[in-house]
């Protein structure tokens, strides 16, 4: 069976600092994971996807995670936060060729401080 | 219109009221969701369809009946509903249900309101 843990459910960073939101998974198998963005009052949007390809995935508005097979993490992170970043974020996980569940985190709301 | 368009975006009912969500799908994908996301909860799969056929309802109550005419259109159909149903309802589309192209595009949502 698969998991994801969002470690903390809210995150406050300046303006201009790096944010850095952490996700850890369990994955029987190759995993698919994924980061969504929503921003109040609207749906969910792709940020990005690891697929098994380059271990370091880069994302829109500057973000970008890194796939960490030892450490089962995939920590989404961006060298400077701007005020439009404040949303919640979720980190999902999927097994690519199971019958598992697309699996959504907790989320994490960032704060971003001026 | 790109992308996945829900109507309406907003929706207050009684309990005895019949109301449906729709969802529309214009990116060629076969797999449609419905979510339900209510204040201080996780993020709920309700049901999956893969080219129209249903292939996961995760214990909804019956009050919830989807529709999936065709591969671009999805319906939530609502009766009798609960003040706990009232949440924000996300609809969903990916190429695939599995495999590297599962990645699924949120419409908007519908908030729905129950008094």
């Amino acid at each position: 069976a698969q998991s994801v843990t969002q470690l903390d459910s809210h995150v406050s960073v300046s303006e201009g600092t790096p944010v850095l939101l952490r996700c850890n998974y369990s994955s029987s198998y190759s995993p698919s994971l994924f980061w969504y963005v929503q921003h109040p009052n609207k749906g969910l949007q792709l940020l990005l996807k690891y697929t098994s390809a380059a271990t370091l995935v880069k994302g829109i508005n500057g973000f970008e995670a890194e796939f960490k097979k030892s450490e089962t993490s995939f920590h989404l992170t961006k060298p400077s936060a701007h005020m439009s970043d404040a949303a919640e974020y979720f980190c999902v996980v999927s097994d690519m060729n199971r019958d598992d569940k697309i699996i959504f985190g907790k989320g994490t709301r960032l704060h971003i401080l001026p | 219109e790109t992308g996945v368009t829900q109507t309406p975006r907003h929706l207050v009912m009684g309990m005895t009221n019949k109301k449906s969500l729709k969802c529309e799908q214009h990116l060629g994908h076969n797999a449609m969701y419905w979510y339900k996301q209510s204040a201080k909860k996780p993020l709920e799969l309700m049901f999956v369809y893969n080219f129209k056929e249903q292939t996961e309802n995760n214990s909804v109550p019956s009050r919830f009946s989807p529709e999936c005419p065709n591969s671009s259109h999805l319906f939530l159909h609502l009766h009798t509903l609960q003040p706990e149903d009232s949440a924000l309802y996300l609809c969903a589309s990916s190429q695939e249900l599995r495999g590297t192209r599962n990645e699924q595009f949120f419409g908007p949502g519908t908030r729905l309101t129950v008094l």
